[in-house]
């Protein structure tokens, strides 16, 4: 079955810390992927999205993503985070060629201190 | 203008009672979904309709029924009420198809709290 593995489930990180979150998904085809983000009692914005060419993504607010087929991975970037970045961060995927049915991994709590 | 409105935000109900969320898109989307976002954030589809016509039905009770009267449409009804069903309901809407982008946009999200 198609599943996403976000590790990292809570991050703690002062201010201007660099920030990487990891993201695995499994599934054999061609997939899209996303990052989200949903700041406390908000609901979720996409931050950046994956389909083909440069598997280096830039998306709002600073953050980038890294695609590597060979892992399987779409690991998030930020270079230095704000205390504003505090939020709940989640990874998801959708089949290429599939109903656009999104698949979440669990979520990673981000929490920056000032 | 909102993009994806959820009607209401908040829900506070009793057990074994039927309550309804409602959904509409402005965006012009050919397909809206459901998803139930639990007590430690986890996000999982449960419905999705594409042009009013049911493509994905994910292993949720019976109790729960979405209905589409358009596509700009998608409402959750909701039969005899669990405390287990208590969660934050998140309508969203993509464009599918094979020179779409996929991009999601979610609505606000209805905190349902069944007592």
């Amino acid at each position: 079955a198609q599943s996403v593995s976000q590790h990292n489930h809570h991050v703690i990180l002062s201010e201007a810390a660099s920030l990487e979150l990891g993201c695995n998904y499994s599934y054999g085809g061609t997939v899209n992927l996303f990052w989200y983000v949903q700041y406390p009692g908000q609901h979720l914005q996409l931050l950046l999205k994956y389909f083909s060419g440069d598997p280096l993504v830039k998306g709002i607010k600073g953050f980038e993503a890294e695609f590597i087929k060979s892992k399987f991975s779409f690991n998030l970037r930020k270079p230095s985070v704000q205390w504003s970045d505090t939020a709940e961060y989640f990874c998801a995927v959708t089949p290429s060629s599939n109903t656009g049915k999104l698949i979440f991994g669990q979520g990673t709590t981000l929490q920056v201190k000032p | 203008d909102t993009a994806v409105s959820q009607t209401p935000k908040y829900l506070v109900t009793q057990m074994g009672n039927d309550k309804s969320i409602k959904c509409e898109q402005n965006l012009g989307h050919d397909t809206m979904y459901w998803y139930k976002q639990d007590s430690k954030k986890f996000l999982k589809i449960m419905f999705s309709y594409n042009n009013k016509e049911l493509i994905i039905n994910e292993t949720v009770p019976n109790r729960f029924s979405p209905k589409s009267p358009d596509k700009a449409h998608l409402n959750l009804h909701i039969n005899s009420l669990e405390l287990g069903d208590s969660a934050v309901y998140f309508c969203a809407s993509s464009q599918v198809g094979s020179h779409s982008n996929y991009g999601y946009t979610f609505g606000s999200g209805t905190r349902l709290t069944v007592v």
